[in-house]
């Protein structure tokens, strides 16, 4: 059971370049998400999906795209990738939105730099 | 004001001593608290959960919850240098408050480093 499998671990673009961050989990979870993680300001919600063919935007959704066309998969796409993208992105995902107590698994995250 | 307020630290303890984590809040209608522990290089995994007020137990962990204050602590006994890693409290008004679905307002984590 690998849970939530983000790739690549490690990425650099340059200025105005584009790129997917791929996500899948097997845990057949309902949910899923990306954050994005920068010193000092905490996790911060990119993207989020409730199921497939279903997705809204969180707290700092500019610059990103997403899709759900599966249940495993979530992938985030740059579409023209800038310094302020520099950043550690986490995928998540839970068991179920309607849950209260469905915690979230969070895979192990996606260093990207741009330049 | 962030919804979430956590003391970034870094907190630096020798093993064996009693550590003390704490988050304060700014929205009533939080119920449902959660401490997450993130490694190095690692996703932040579940520590703790809690709904509402009061305390939970789990080994060495504690959670305590105070609404009245807007205010939440995680308190490791008896602490260990496998204990070091960044803590991150996250809490949410929940699905039946209306809120966004899933939505989990993180605190910018305090970094704890038990040393032998």
């Amino acid at each position: 059971n690998a849970g939530v499998t983000q790739t690549p671990k490690f990425q650099v673009l340059k200025t105005g370049q584009s790129m997917t961050l791929q996500c899948a989990q097997d845990m057949n979870h309902e949910y899923m998400s990306w954050y994005r993680q920068d010193p000092g300001m905490g996790l911060r919600l990119i993207h989020y999906s409730v199921g497939a063919g279903i997705t809204d935007q969180g707290e700092v959704p500019n610059g990103y795209n997403v899709s759900r066309s599966t249940t495993e998969d979530f992938p985030l796409r740059l579409l023209s990738a800038a310094p302020s993208q520099t950043s550690v992105y986490f995928c998540a995902s839970s068991y179920s939105a309607r849950r209260n107590n469905s915690p979230l698994h969070f895979g192990n995250g996606t260093r990207l730099t741009v330049t | 004001q962030k919804e979430v307020e956590q003391d970034p630290g870094p907190l630096s303890v020798p093993e064996g001593a009693i550590v003390s984590l704490n988050c304060t809040y700014s929205n009533s209608a939080f119920q449902y608290f959660m401490w997450y522990r993130q490694y190095s290089r690692k996703g932040p995994e579940l520590l703790m959960y809690t709904y509402s007020s009061g305390n939970k137990e789990d080994g060495r962990f504690t959670a305590q919850v105070d609404k009245s204050s807007k205010y939440i602590s995680l308190f490791i006994r008896d602490s260990q240098p496998s204990d070091s890693a960044t803590y991150l409290c996250a809490m949410s008004a929940g699905f039946d408050r209306g809120s966004t679905l899933g939505r989990l307002y993180f605190g910018r984590g305090t970094q704890l480093t038990v040393w032998p």
